[in-house]
């Protein structure tokens, strides 16, 4: 049973447009969510992290929009560059006696056209 | 470097062999994770162990076996490999919960049954 909805699924921006993804989940016990960024032939790294305690969260040109009533959490990527094209992952935490543990949306594969 | 070492990085099984992947950390991290990534599927958790001499299944734990060497090392095991199992398998480690800040993942095992 998937958890966390990401779409879309791929995503073509030209350089320098603003590059947008969505999630969504069904478990209100997520405390913790965060992006992961994956280059070919590479493990997803992390790029960005929320609580659920906050709205918005900004790192350089990469900001989570975070709606908490709706269950919804967005990736923002500003200027969008070549460098940029990667697959971005979406991920909740749930913490359960046996430890914490992420459930992960399906991948979004982002290109961005020089 | 420090981070999380998986090896082999590919490998062709034919139907029915069996082989262990390997994976260590050297961060210190209590929990680990053994996670499958296939097209449009997203990260799927196959079993984790939230510390040293704990084990516990995830999403997709059938076909597979785990055993938590000691701190550093969580091994992932298929006993009878089936062509369904091809897919590139990632581990990763994380703090443990009230630490927690997302997953180091290693750079992945392709695997490829035939």
């Amino acid at each position: 049973q998937q958890q966390v909805k990401q779409s879309p699924q791929s995503l073509i921006v030209q350089k320098g447009g603003i590059s947008i993804i969505n999630c969504a989940y069904e478990n209100t016990a997520f405390d913790y969510f965060p992006w992961y960024q994956q280059f070919p032939g590479k493990g997803p790294a992390l790029l960005i992290a929320i609580r659920p305690d906050v709205s918005e969260k900004k790192e350089g040109r990469f900001t989570i929009s975070f709606n908490k009533s709706a269950k919804q959490f967005s990736l923002h990527i500003m200027d969008s560059q070549p460098g940029d094209s990667a697959t971005y992952f979406c991920a909740a935490r749930a913490v359960e006696t046996s430890g914490s543990r992420l459930t992960f949306g399906e991948g979004t594969q982002l290109t961005v056209n020089p | 470097n420090a981070g999380v070492t998986q090896t082999p990085k590919f490998q062709v099984l034919k139907t029915g062999q069996s082989m262990t992947l390997q994976c260590a950390q050297d961060m210190n991290h209590n929990s680990m994770y053994w996670y499958r990534q296939d097209p449009g599927m997203g990260l799927r958790l196959i079993y984790y162990s939230a510390s040293e001499g704990t084990t516990d299944k995830g999403e997709v734990p059938n076909g597979y076996n785990v055993s938590r060497l000691n701190k550093r090392e969580f091994s992932l095991r298929l006993e009878s490999a089936a062509p369904s199992q091809t897919s590139v398998y990632f581990c990763a480690s994380s703090e443990r919960s009230w630490q927690f800040s997302g997953y180091t993942f290693g750079s992945g095992t392709r695997l490829t049954v035939v």
